[in-house]
C-alpha cells in the first residue's frame, strides 16, 4: 500500500481479555516500530524489528506484551490479559533505512485501545 | 537516558504571524532529529529530518534548525495559517529508536 496501515482503528475490550493489533508497513521497508501514546503524553517506544528479528524489545512494559513480524511485512502486537492502564493509541511506523538513525519514519494512524 | 523536552506545551497565535517551537534534548550524541505533526485522532506526519551533520532544513514555510552542542532544535513556521493547527512533536534519533518529546499543541486563531 501507499502508507503504513493499522487495524483495527478502534478497539474496546474488557479487562482481562487478549487483543491483537496489526500493522502493515510500507512495502520494502525493512524496519518496523511500535510505539504507545497514552492520553496527553508523548510517544513511548515499545519494540523495533529489523526484518523479522527484534533486536530491541526493551520498551515492552511487561510480559503481557509480545510482538512478532512475518518476514519484512506484517507485524502483530499482542496484549494478553489487558488492564485499564493499557488503554492508549498504539502507533506503528516503518522505515526504509537499515537504521532509524539515518532515515525518516513513516507512521500509521494508530489503533486506539480502550480497556473497560 | 535521552530526555526530550518541548516548551511550551500549548501555544496560540493569530493567523499570519511567524512563530518558533522549541525542542531540547539532554544527550548530544544523536544521529538525527525529526519534527512531526500530529492531527487529533491521527498518526504522525514527518515534516523535516535533520541529520546530525546538518544545521538546518527547510520545506516551504517550515525551517528547522539543530544545535547539537547546546542540545536544541527549533521549528520556525512562517506566515501561520489555521491549517497549521496541530500538535508538533520533535524526536531525537539514537541507538536505533527515536525518543519523542511530549509535543507543543499549536492553535492558529483565524
Amino acid at each position: 500500500g501507499a502508507g503504513v496501515s493499522q487495524s483495527p482503528s478502534n478497539k474496546v475490550t474488557e479487562k482481562g481479555k487478549d487483543v491483537e493489533l496489526r500493522c502493515d508497513p510500507i512495502s520494502g521497508h525493512t524496519a518496523l516500530y511500535w510505539y504507545r501514546q497514552r492520553l496527553g503524553q508523548g510517544l513511548e517506544f515499545l519494540i523495533y524489528f529489523q526484518g523479522n528479528s527484534a533486536p530491541d524489545k526493551s520498551g515492552l512494559p511487561s510480559d503481557r506484551f509480545s510482538a512478532e513480524r512475518t518476514g519484512e511485512s506484517v507485524s502483530t502486537l499482542t496484549i494478553q490479559r489487558t488492564q485499564q492502564e493499557d488503554s492508549a493509541v498504539y502507533l506503528c511506523a516503518s522505515s526504509s533505512a537499515a537504521r532509524v538513525n539515518t532515515g525518516e519514519l513513516f507512521f500509521g494512524e494508530g489503533s486506539r485501545l480502550t480497556v473497560l | 537516558k535521552q530526555e526530550v523536552t518541548q516548551i511550551p506545551a500549548a501555544l496560540s497565535v493569530p493567523e499570519g504571524e511567524n512563530l518558533v517551537l522549541n525542542c531540547s534534548f539532554t544527550d548530544s550524541a544523536i544521529y538525527n532529529l525529526q519534527w512531526f505533526r500530529q492531527d487529533p485522532g491521527k498518526g504522525l506526519t514527518s515534516l523535516l529530518l535533520i541529520q546530525s551533520s546538518q544545521r538546518e532544513q527547510t520545506s516551504g514555510r517550515l525551517n528547522a534548525s539543530l544545535d547539537k552542542s547546546s542540545g536544541r532544535s527549533t521549528l520556525y513556521i512562517a506566515a501561520s495559517q489555521p491549517g497549521d493547527s496541530a500538535t508538533y512533536l520533535c524526536a531525537v534519533g539514537g541507538d536505533e529508536k527515536l525518543t519523542f518529546g511530549t509535543g507543543t499543541r499549536l492553535t492558529i486563531i483565524p
